[in-house]
């Protein structure tokens, strides 16, 4: 929200698919991350990345890879190797210095 | 692993009355930060403290840090219906500024 969309809202995927979750920002802002939300979970951090051409890895970075080719984008895609996709994705940006971040309206992937 | 961790899991209020949530974490932090969620949406940033602070408010919130401890508690007073939501906290560490959560505390308010 404020500056920042993910897209689709809903995706379905089959098993075995590829698929790639959109996040785009115009808040100018460095650092940008993805998140897994199951219930009961709370949120659990995938990537992360600081600057353009450049990321880390998270607490549960398996079956899961991202880019960071231009400042506003930071795409995750869920792949094949993730056994248990279905979940509630969200993206989050913020400034440098260490300061507050903006979230995504998140994406729901099913896999069907 | 979830550097926060909340307590209570579930609180449920009268409206008027204040809601105290807590939060331990376990490595030294940059900040601590809590934020809101509605079901199904986004979060939305409440209030941030610096590892060199020990209180700060903003409006009907306050929070403390204690980094002897590594804990925090949120204090929403005079809670209102509209306070319901889940209510996380996160800590930023690290020279990458790794932001991570944890499981929540879901607010009831009762009308």
């Amino acid at each position: 929200d404020g500056g920042i969309t993910q897209s689709p809202k809903y995706l379905f995927r089959k098993e075995g698919q590829n698929v790639t979750l959109s996040c785009e920002q115009n808040l100018n802002h460095d650092a940008m991350y993805w998140y897994r939300q199951d219930p009961g979970q709370g949120l659990r951090l995938i990537y992360y990345s600081q600057i353009v051409n450049d990321f880390q890895k998270g607490d549960i970075a398996e079956g899961y890879s991202v880019s960071r080719e231009k400042k506003e984008s930071f795409p995750l895609t869920v792949t094949s190797a993730q056994k248990n996709p279905t979940a509630f994705y969200l993206c989050a940006t913020a400034p440098s210095g260490r300061r507050e971040a903006f979230f995504g309206q998140g994406t729901r992937l099913t896999v069907v | 692993s979830q550097q926060g961790e909340e307590d209570p899991q579930a609180l449920s209020i009268q409206e008027g009355e204040n809601a105290t949530m807590n939060c331990s974490y376990k490595t030294s932090i940059n900040n601590l930060q809590w934020y809101r969620q509605n079901s199904g949406r986004g979060l939305v940033h409440l209030i941030l403290i610096r590892s060199n602070e020990r209180e700060k408010h903003s409006g009907r919130l306050r929070v403390t840090l204690d980094t002897s401890k590594k804990s925090s508690s949120l204090l929403i007073t005079a809670s209102r219906a509209a306070d319901t939501a889940s209510y996380f906290c996160a800590t930023e560490a690290g020279a990458n500024s790794k932001l991570t959560f944890g499981k929540g505390i879901t607010l009831s308010v009762r009308p």
